[in-house]
């Protein structure tokens, strides 16, 4: 089972940022958050993830609570190719890959 | 160039058959995966091959046999299909796991499964 719980969806608009937020109160102290998210009809793809401090790449930002028990993703200016499945999941880096995809969050953006 | 490329794309057949779908990386990846996404959307781990040699087996029916025949290709054969096994299959893979490793792994477009 995920280990990671998330609002099952979400709207945002055009040009706003979206916040996209996850609990993960059970994770570990090895243990990473990883994003992912899967646009309709495609393979998931690789967002961003950090162990206890924020990150920021081209794609998003994430951002740690300082006790890791919740986290948000952050897309700055939404575009309509952003609506998707977004996925968080807590894994510790060297386990084999054995990401547990829970539900995610369907980010609806709208014009 | 396609990093991690799957066959067939779509792939309709009876119950009973056999078949097998293929997968390949060029990112020069160790390890490489089988995830299946049944009809509730859910993306589960079946198998993850770490240069050529399984590493997770998660309870899969024996009907599901991954073969590895070096570390670019991970194939996917399914004796005997059942129509519980319609799915989308999705390869992926990721460096070794080391100092190096970000965990981040890479999905293929997936292979979608219909048994009738």
């Amino acid at each position: 089972d995920a280990k990671t719980t998330q609002p099952p969806s979400m709207d945002c608009a055009e040009g706003r940022a979206a916040n996209l937020p996850c609990n993960h109160s059970t994770i570990s102290g090895n243990e990473y958050v990883y994003w992912y998210r899967q646009i309709h009809s495609q393979g998931p793809q690789y967002i961003i993830h950090g162990l206890k401090n924020n990150e920021t790449n081209e794609m998003a930002s994430l951002i740690i609570t300082e006790d890791r028990k919740s986290s948000t993703l952050i897309l700055p200016h939404a575009t309509l190719r952003d609506t998707a499945v977004y996925y968080c999941i807590s894994a510790v880096v060297n386990q084999g890959g054995k990401l547990i995809f829970g539900q995610g969050t369907e980010l609806s953006v709208k014009p | 160039d396609t990093a991690v490329s799957q066959t067939p794309k779509y792939l309709v057949t009876q119950m009973g058959n056999d078949k097998s779908i293929k997968c390949e990386q060029n990112l020069g990846h160790d390890t490489m995966y089988w995830y299946k996404q049944d009809s509730k959307k859910f993306l589960k781990i079946m198998f993850s091959y770490n240069n050529k040699e399984l590493i997770i087996n998660e309870t899969v029916p024996n009907r599901f046999s991954p073969k590895s025949p070096d570390k670019a290709h991970l194939n996917l054969h399914i004796n005997s299909l059942e129509l519980g096994d319609s799915a989308v299959y999705f390869c992926a893979s990721s460096l070794l796991a080391g100092a190096t490793n970000t965990g981040e792994l890479f999905f293929g477009e997936g292979s979608r499964l219909t048994v009738l």
